[in-house]
């Protein structure tokens, strides 16, 4: 059972590098996200895919792009990575759209833990 | 902007003591929901409360949410070991996830 699978989870970059993160869930759930999450900041929103086939910016898109692959997969990636993207990196997904319907539950990943130096 | 603090920032406490954790904002939300995220773990939903003044157990948690939909607590009974975490709360419309409470529990 294993849920939303992310890879790598831990990554050590130099600035200026590039990667991707990836994610893929086995629930059939519809909608996919990309949080990252920072001392003191909670979890805040870089991308979301609310179905197959969409993308949207969250509340700190910028520096990142996304890829819905299939239904499966969500992929986040980093063009040129700078010290302020280190970070722990979770994907989650629901069975419908968080954003639109508040009660759904999104289920996590474990997070990549990305350093930038 | 909406926004939600939590406080305290950081809880340790003897095993056996009783606890309450905040969730506040200015804004008003259509619901609230609780996760627990373990170290190096990702969250896990807890609750979710949706009518003002609705309150919720789940064995020795009790979620609360407040009458105008602005704000819910957390208390925990006889905190156990096994409670320690970070707990966020999320409110929705668009969804935003609270900084978080630290809640260590010592044996």
């Amino acid at each position: 059972n294993a849920g939303v699978t992310q890879t790598p989870k831990f990554q050590v970059l130099k600035t200026g590098q590039s990667m991707t993160l990836q994610c893929a869930q086995d629930m059939n759930h519809n909608s996919m996200y990309w949080y990252r999450q920072d001392p003191g900041m909670g979890l805040r929103l870089i991308y979301y895919s609310a179905s197959e086939g969409t993308t949207d910016k969250g509340e700190v898109p910028n520096g990142y792009n996304v890829s819905r692959l299939n239904k499966r997969e969500f992929s986040l990636r980093l063009e040129s990575a700078a010290p302020s993207q280190t970070s722990v990196y979770f994907c989650a997904s629901s069975l419908a759209d968080t954003q639109v319907l508040g009660n759904t539950e999104a289920f996590f990943g474990q997070g990549t833990r990305l350093t930038v130096v | 902007t909406q926004l939600l603090e939590q406080s305290p920032q950081f809880l340790s406490i003897q095993e056996g003591e009783n606890l309450t954790v905040y969730c506040n904002s200015s804004s008003v939300f259509s619901s609230l929901q609780w996760y627990r995220q373990e170290p190096g773990e990702g969250p896990v939903l807890l609750v979710t409360v949706v009518t003002g003044g609705e309150v919720k157990k789940l064995k020795r948690l009790t979620f609360q949410f407040g009458d105008a939909r602005k704000d819910s607590s957390l208390h925990i009974t006889a905190a156990q070991p096994g409670d320690t975490g970070l707990y966020l709360c999320a409110g929705k419309d668009k969804v935003i996830f609270g900084p978080g409470t630290s809640l260590s529990v010592i044996p």
